[in-house]
């Protein structure tokens, strides 16, 4: 099974700052997925594919990496980006999610 | 407009058998594959399993002997069971269409809770 670790577990950003999230897999993975939730609702893609944004994504939002190490990046912090976020492989079966990343708005 | 949606029982004894129907509208079943996640109260996201859009199916090592992932292509409906539960098995039951790449369409959930 493909562990991944994502850090950090939680982290707080204030409006207009950097934010990054890195996620590492145990094995080499083909791509990266990544999710947002955000509380009582269900998880909605957000990166697939590494890199490629889903549907109205904002631009902010960024992925990079490749084989074992991902990570995700907002360039601008926004208030509405408040969420948890998941990385998530599917290279090989059992599929596996990150921990997940709290991000708060400060 | 695709949609899916969760139903089954809010209240599992321990030891009993959880029944859950995914209800699909929008795609066909035998088109696209979809999983199942969950996710106990406060934490984070786990795959179940997945049964393909051939009719094949995978799962969750760690669940694997306890779950069953099948489906009626005429009703479009997708069915997770699971025996054996335990209070850990507790949580957020959610099914999913896999997409370009990813879960692109994901149900509502239906939140269980296993208790006496």
């Amino acid at each position: 099974e493909i562990v991944l670790t994502q850090s950090p577990t939680t982290m707080a950003a204030s409006p207009g700052e950097k934010v990054t999230i890195t996620c590492r897999a145990s094995s080499s993975v083909s791509y990266m997925y990544w999710y947002q939730q955000k509380s009582g609702a269900s998880p909605k893609p957000w990166i697939y594919e590494t890199s490629k944004l889903a549907s109205g994504v904002p631009d902010r939002f960024s992925g990079s990496g490749s084989g074992t190490s991902y990570s995700f990046t907002i360039s601008s912090m926004e208030t509405e980006d408040a969420a948890t976020y998941y990385c998530h492989q599917w290279s090989s079966t059992p599929f596996t999610f990150g921990s997940g990343t709290k991000l708060e708005i400060k | 407009q695709v949609r899916l949606k969760e139903s089954g029982p809010r209240l599992v004894q321990p030891s009993q058998t959880l029944s859950v129907t995914c209800t699909v509208s929008g795609f066909s079943v035998t088109s696209y594959h979809v999983s199942w996640v969950r996710q106990p109260p406060g934490k984070g996201l786990e795959w179940v399993g997945a049964i393909w859009k051939g009719g094949s199916t995978d799962y969750n090592s760690a669940l694997k002997s306890r779950l069953s992932i099948s489906r009626d292509t005429s009703k479009n409906q997708v069915f997770l069971k699971m025996n054996s539960l335990q209070t850990d098995d507790t949580g957020t039951y959610y099914c999913a269409k896999h997409g370009r790449g990813s879960y692109d369409y994901w149900g509502q959930g239906v939140m269980v809770t296993v208790s006496s």
